[in-house]
């Protein structure tokens, strides 16, 4: 069973530019998360879609990062402008549960390492 | 509010030596208790979990019991080895919430 893809593994920018990551999750799971993991800390929730429907997006800074999965698979992170402290580790999981037993298991992907200069 | 502590880190350890890992937690309700690893370079990975109280999840030689009593989630291992050598996080997922509450995470090194 393929994981859950993330692209680019990496990326580097300047302050104020924009930057989108792209994730697709693992084949059929209805649920799926982007998580912030800045260094030394653990990963924070930024957004939690069930299919192609936001259920959480409270920690989503909405000035500047968006977030869609329009078809209810992949999905795509959308940073516009980014600020020095968005640097940081984001990863993307999906989960097969749905609903209230949504972390009986969520299955990571590799992340990307955005770094703002 | 709900949270979670980890022993901070880096833990160095040589070969063999038995591991602890400290975890509790603050949350309401009747939360699940997970420990993700982190390899280099890899997303994290679920290591082993307990859904109520008293239960003990285990997966490649770690254990860990849910204690409700003390909010605690504490990670062992008996004998590690260099290939465990990882970034460790505890975290608790409750129905009230909807979603994984992390700790900051405790890197463990194990040397020859």
């Amino acid at each position: 069973e393929a994981g859950v893809a993330q692209s680019p593994r990496y990326k580097i920018i300047e302050k104020r530019q924009s930057v989108a990551f792209w994730c697709n999750p693992i084949s059929g799971h209805a649920t799926l998360y982007w998580y912030q993991q800045i260094l030394g800390q653990g990963p924070k929730l930024l957004i939690q879609f069930q299919n192609n429907g936001v259920v959480d997006d409270s920690q989503l800074p909405k000035d500047r990062f968006s977030a869609e999965r329009l078809k209810g698979v992949d999905s795509t992170l959308k940073i516009q402008p980014a600020k020095l402290e968005d640097s940081a580790v984001y990863l993307c999981a999906s989960s097969s549960a749905v609903g209230r037993r949504g972390a009986n298991e969520q299955f990571f992907g590799p992340g990307t390492r955005l770094t703002v200069l | 509010g709900n949270s979670v502590t980890q022993m901070e880190g880096p833990v160095t350890l040589s070969e063999e030596a038995f591991l602890t890992i400290n975890c509790t937690y603050t949350a309401t309700g009747y939360p699940s208790l997970f420990w993700y690893v982190q390899y280099p370079g890899e997303g994290l990975q679920l290591l082993l979990k307990a859904t109520k109280a008293d239960d003990k999840g285990s997966n490649k030689g770690f254990e860990a019991t849910y204690r409700k009593e003390t909010t605690s989630f504490h990670l062992e291992k008996g004998s590690v080895q260099v290939s465990d050598s990882a970034v460790y996080f505890c975290a608790y997922y409750t129905g009230t919430a909807s979603k994984l509450t992390f700790g900051t995470g405790t890197r463990l090194q194990v040397t020859l």
